[in-house]
């Protein structure tokens, strides 16, 4: 089974740019997880999607949003980008089987702003 | 005080030994437990997750809970170089099953 895959892998934009991140989960997983790592805050939880709603989201401004479609595939999208945003983003799927809910993470997009 | 906490480490040990990797968490209702390994520069791997008290074995490696005292702990027997790596613990919440509380890290050396 292909694991999750993520695109780009890297990207480097300019403060005040937006920027969109996507993400296919493993074949058969419905739930789309996104994190943001950095080597001040470590690993953070943005939001979660789950049959294209989301279901739960992070302390995270309004400039970070996602979306889920139809065959689970997810995307990022944060706009007025800022230096700070600068880190890896990762994206986890999950199978959300009725009692066990592991997390499977993706390579990672990681985001440079100048 | 932190959800999750971590020793940062660098945690040293020989190769062959055994190396104990602890975590404590903050909320009682935790459900959760997840460790992951994480080599420089690449994403997370899941390596273990538990969720009863007690302990589950996994080819070299062993998770431990007790929800009483509130941690979490790995044990790696027979340590090897390639286990070199940050060693994440990660918990859930009731009714936010998807979101993980990761702790810091704790770096692990593994020497020969």
């Amino acid at each position: 089974k292909a694991g999750v895959t993520q695109t780009p892998r890297y990207l480097i934009k300019t403060r005040g740019q937006q920027v969109t991140l996507s993400c296919s989960p493993i074949s058969g997983h419905r739930s789309v997880s996104w994190y943001q790592q950095t080597p001040g805050q470590g690993l953070q939880f943005l939001f979660e999607y789950f049959s294209e709603t989301q279901r739960n989201k992070g302390n995270f401004p309004g400039r970070f949003s996602g979306r889920q479609f139809s065959n689970s595939r997810s995307e990022m999208n944060v706009s007025t980008l800022e230096l700070g945003d600068s880190a890896l983003y990762l994206c986890a799927s999950s199978p959300q089987g009725p009692i066990y809910n592991e997390q499977f993470f993706g390579p990672g997009t990681r985001l440079t702003v100048l | 005080q932190k959800e999750v906490e971590q020793n940062s480490g660098p945690l040293s040990v020989p190769e062959g030994a055994i190396a104990s990797l602890n975590c404590t968490y903050s909320d009682r209702g935790s459900q959760s437990f997840f460790w992951y390994r994480q080599y420089s520069g690449k994403s997370p791997e899941l390596i273990m997750f538990i969720y009863s008290n007690g302990d589950k074995e996994d080819g070299r490696f062993t998770a431990q809970l007790n929800k009483a005292s509130q941690y979490v702990s790995l044990l790696i027997r027979d340590s090897q170089p390639s286990d070199s790596a940050t060693y994440l613990c990660a918990v859930t919440q009731p009714g936010t099953a998807s979101k993980l509380t990761f702790g810091t890290g704790t770096r692990l050396q593994v020497t020969l």
